[in-house]
């Protein structure tokens, strides 16, 4: 998973406040996907993101959470209001490829949230 | 709806016998499985992957089988050593996106 950039690697956050989560692909890496690992649970798949496009939200929630991956710099995951439930790890991936298979994806270290 | 399943948490091996860690899946038209690693604090790292069309992927000490009829994959690690011990997760792709399952964290022990 080396090259794939998550800052920062924690965040302490009170309910009501807003979380920002930055990720930076490796080079060449033109689509990227945010998944959430919440204790005693798999990745779940929110999103995922070619530059300056959302190809595929079906697994974000429909408030308070959005994603941007712009022409130039870090895709962001941005959730807002945080509640303690969004206490989670977000992880990131990217890709080189459109369709994913054999290639793999390359994970970020991850974003470890935590809301009081 | 948990499409890919590990319903083992743990997984204990001694050293240099074989792991086998296991997953069984419900969508039938997953097209790829791939296999994790992850250690703590570290995001996960790839280690195999099957095609659907295929039923065995080979490589190193690791093995990949597939049973589409049983909707069913395992890993084989064989011999297991320390440096294995870590979470692994299952996961199957349809189309974009990627379905992971829970992970089994396995130790070796030397």
């Amino acid at each position: 998973n080396a090259g794939v950039m998550q800052n920062p690697r924690h965040l302490v956050r009170r309910r009501g406040q807003e979380a920002r989560l930055r990720c930076s692909p490796m080079k060449g890496h033109s689509h990227v996907y945010w998944y959430r690992q919440l204790p005693e649970e798999g990745l779940k798949f929110m999103v995922y993101l070619q530059k300056e496009n959302i190809i595929d939200e079906s697994g974000m929630p429909k408030e308070r959470f959005s994603a941007e991956f712009p022409k130039e710099g870090p895709s962001i995951l941005r959730i807002q209001q945080v509640v303690r439930g969004d206490s989670a790890a977000y992880f990131c991936a990217s890709s080189p490829v459109l369709a994913p298979g054999q290639e793999t994806q390359y994970f970020g270290p991850g974003t470890r949230l935590l809301v009081l | 709806d948990q499409q890919v399943k590990q319903n083992s948490p743990s997984l204990s091996v001694q050293e240099g016998r074989i792991s086998i860690l296991n997953c069984d899946y419900t969508n039938s038209m997953f097209d790829y499985f791939l296999w994790y690693k992850k250690y703590p604090a570290e995001g996960p790292t790839f280690l195999i992957s099957i095609s659907s069309i295929k039923d065995k992927n080979e490589d190193g000490r690791f093995t990949v089988f597939l049973n589409k009829s049983a909707k069913h994959l395992s890993l084989h690690i064989v011999p297991s050593q320390p440096g294995d011990s870590a979470v692994y997760f299952c996961a199957a792709t349809l189309g974009n996106q990627f379905y992971f399952g829970t992970g089994t964290s396995l130790t070796v022990i030397p």
